[in-house]
């Protein structure tokens, strides 16, 4: 069964550092493009980082440019997005999610899997 | 970025109905568009993928439509379980991939 499961989530300061990781099993974990989407309370979805299969490419919204880094370890099938400078704006369930090329172009794109998502608190 | 609008933001209808969904981007997206729907608690789901393709598993009472800047997403009958928050989101011209705001869909 092809599976996504986040942990690391928590209650932070502002300010503080969090380390998200979302275990991958099911599936050939390299070959695919993963992304971090987040959902703040009451609100809608926000894609916040993706990463290529290889780990050479890494893309991230502007909202959290140069305080988040996304990165994988392949041969432990895991995915990780290290939060640093946290804000009470980055209060948000965050959801791991499995890139799906269905088609041989970069733009068809969807997220085909979803992990049941960890909550992250930033609050004094 | 390419703004996604969603429309209506919420959507009261009865078991039965005929739904649909409104999605507009602020530019030309092709068919490079795609419906999740999510349940309270719940991550998202992947409905339709290239505006209206159907993924695998899911109920042929779901339909997408459009091209450009115009989708629709229809529930041809409406059954309890469908009741939750659709997005759609573009994958045209990322990053950032963008997703419209949501469309609540309550029980009238």
């Amino acid at each position: 069964e092809v599976q996504l499961l986040e942990s690391g989530g928590g209650l932070v300061q502002p300010g503080g550092s969090l380390r998200l990781s979302c275990a991958a099993s099911g599936f050939t974990f390299s070959s695919y493009a993963m992304s971090w989407v987040r959902q703040a309370p009451g609100k809608g979805l926000e894609w916040v980082s993706a990463i290529s299969g290889s780990g050479g490419s890494t893309y991230y919204a502007d909202s959290v440019k140069g305080r988040f880094t996304i990165s994988r370890d392949n041969s432990k099938n895991t995915l990780y997005l290290q939060m640093n400078s946290l804000r009470a704006e980055d209060t948000a369930v965050y959801y791991c999610a499995k890139d799906w090329y269905y088609y041989d172009s970069s733009a068809s794109n969807a997220f085909d899997i979803w992990g049941q998502g960890t909550i992250v608190t930033v609050s004094s | 970025d390419i703004q996604m609008t969603q429309s209506p933001s919420s959507l009261s209808a009865s078991v039965g109905d005929r739904v649909t969904i409104t999605c507009r981007a602020s530019q030309s997206i092709s068919s490079y568009l795609n419906w999740y729907q999510q349940k309270p608690g719940k991550a998202p789901k992947l409905l339709i993928y290239a505006a209206s393709s159907l993924q695998s598993g899911v109920p042929s009472r779901f339909s997408g439509s459009g091209s450009g800047t115009d989708f629709t997403l229809t529930i041809s009958s409406l059954q309890p379980e469908d009741f939750a928050t659709y997005y759609c989101q573009q994958s045209y011209s990322t990053p950032p991939v963008t997703f419209g705001q949501g469309t609540r869909l309550e029980i009238k």
